[in-house]
């Protein structure tokens, strides 16, 4: 079983429309959670944190579920740019060796016109 | 500020040919970070540096890759021979070391490797 596992889609959405990806963790003792997002031929990048209680940024909302070992990522109002994979991250480590981050296979989202 | 730098950005070699990757992470940042990140596949971490000393290596394949991180700062991940599997691209990361907490992990643009 992967440690991080995510539906590789791809996603094909219209513009406007409303997204949700999942993502399951096999570790309980993982210390944090994020969403990364990757486009096409470019390097990750931070797209947020995620915690219990839910969090947002903007049209993006993410969710934790530590009971069920499970993160989520809601896109509402889809854009052109929202195009590109969304990585599921999970810490394994959080002390002064830094971090260890194990990273999902990553959904691909296509936004259309 | 200057993201990380990685050079080179493409690479093409035969198998069994040697070939060498530099990172020269954010100026401060002591944790440094090599992932390896196969077509299709999420980012794997291959080794991981704090300061010029190794934190985790434990998914690096030892009997091939090499890194070092001689003076704390610019690191070199080094593939001998290559294999057809090596076919990836190579990210660096670098974060500054805290003591508690997620400390950012930033990302270069990778190097493209193909072994033919």
């Amino acid at each position: 079983r992967k440690e991080v596992e995510q539906d590789p889609g791809p996603f094909n959405v219209p513009e406007g429309a409303t997204v949700a990806f999942n993502c399951t963790y096999s570790n309980s003792a993982s210390q944090s959670f994020f969403w990364y997002r990757q486009d096409c031929r470019k390097e990750p990048k931070l797209l947020m944190s995620v915690y219990s209680s839910g969090n947002e940024d903007g049209r993006f909302t993410a969710q934790l579920n530590r009971a069920s070992q499970y993160i989520s990522l809601l896109i509402r109002d889809s854009k052109l740019s929202d195009s590109a994979t969304y990585l599921c991250v999970v810490n394994m480590r959080n002390n002064n060796a830094g971090n260890m981050l194990t990273f999902g296979g990553g959904t691909r989202l296509m936004v259309k016109p | 500020e200057a993201g990380v730098a990685q050079s080179p950005r493409y690479k093409i070699i035969e198998k069994r040919q040697s070939v060498a990757f530099w990172c020269n992470p954010i100026s401060g940042h002591a944790t440094l970070y090599w992932y390896q990140q196969i077509l299709g596949q999420g980012p794997k971490l291959l080794i991981q540096f704090q300061n010029n000393g190794v934190v985790d290596d434990s998914q690096l394949p030892k009997d091939r890759f090499s890194a070092e991180r001689l003076k704390g700062v610019d690191s070199t991940l080094k593939i001998q021979p290559a294999k057809l599997e090596d076919s990836a691209v190579y990210l660096c990361a670098s974060s500054l070391a805290g003591t508690s907490g997620y400390n950012e992990q930033f990302f270069g643009p990778g190097t493209r490797l193909t072994v033919l």
